[in-house]
């Protein structure tokens, strides 16, 4: 299995929800990683967990909580997120030494 | 991490080389370079990656000048479906769980 997959595809939630992404891959990664991707611009660093552990918050408000229960998955919980948070989320994983990142294909978030 | 300098957009005839540039003047002895793609409304592609000595894969070739303070992503049979954003990244390649942070990239156009 050489994919990380991304569920669900697209979402549509409401400022009062609260909602999860989910990220999963067997590759045996052990660094995963949240970006975030608005239309017409770059993919932009949100949190960096290693070996299940939090090691880099690029300041990214409350809102967005990540959580890696294992080391397989990881999970962005979302809640009372507001219509600038509409974006695609990607999620990727990376092995230790000078190897490529594997990205998923995103979610599709729209805020309403 | 370095810096690196890519242009907006390029044009490419279809069955063509793609030369695609990237500055990186202030890359340091222990960065590599690193090129990804990202088709529209998909997740980012890790193309290839290289120290200081020319690097080919089934997908690409990457040239690094003597100097390291460039380089150039090859693809030498452009066909229509390389049409993506194409990113330069210079970093620590050993670095597991380290950023991996995106410019703005360049667009290629591949035109038939």
């Amino acid at each position: 299995d050489t994919e990380v997959t991304q569920t669900p595809k697209h979402l549509v939630m409401g400022m009062t929800n609260k909602k999860s992404l989910k990220c999963e891959q067997h590759m045996g990664h052990r660094a995963m990683y949240w970006y975030k991707q608005k239309a017409k611009k770059p993919p932009e660093l949100m949190f960096v967990y290693s070996y299940e552990k939090l090691s880099i918050n690029e300041s990214v408000p409350s809102r967005f909580s990540p959580e890696c229960p294992n080391s397989s998955l990881l999970n962005l919980h979302l809640h009372a997120l507001q219509p600038e948070d509409s974006a695609l989320y990607l999620c990727a994983s990376s092995q230790a030494g000078t190897y490529g990142y594997t990205f998923g294909s995103g979610t599709r978030l729209t805020v309403v | 991490d370095a810096k690196t300098t890519q242009p907006t957009s390029m044009d490419c005839a279809e069955g063509r080389a793609a030369n695609l540039p990237c500055n990186h003047s202030t890359i340091s002895g222990n960065e590599y370079v690193y090129w990804y793609r990202q088709i529209h409304s998909q997740g980012p592609q890790y193309i290839i990656h290289g120290l200081k000595n020319n690097e080919t894969n089934e997908m690409a070739s990457l040239i690094i000048t003597e100097d390291r303070k460039s380089s150039t992503l090859i693809l030498p049979h452009a066909t229509l479906r390389d049409t993506a954003v194409y990113y330069c990244i210079v970093r620590p390649g050993y670095n597991q769980g380290g950023k991996l942070i995106f410019g703005q990239g360049t667009e290629l156009s591949v035109k038939p």
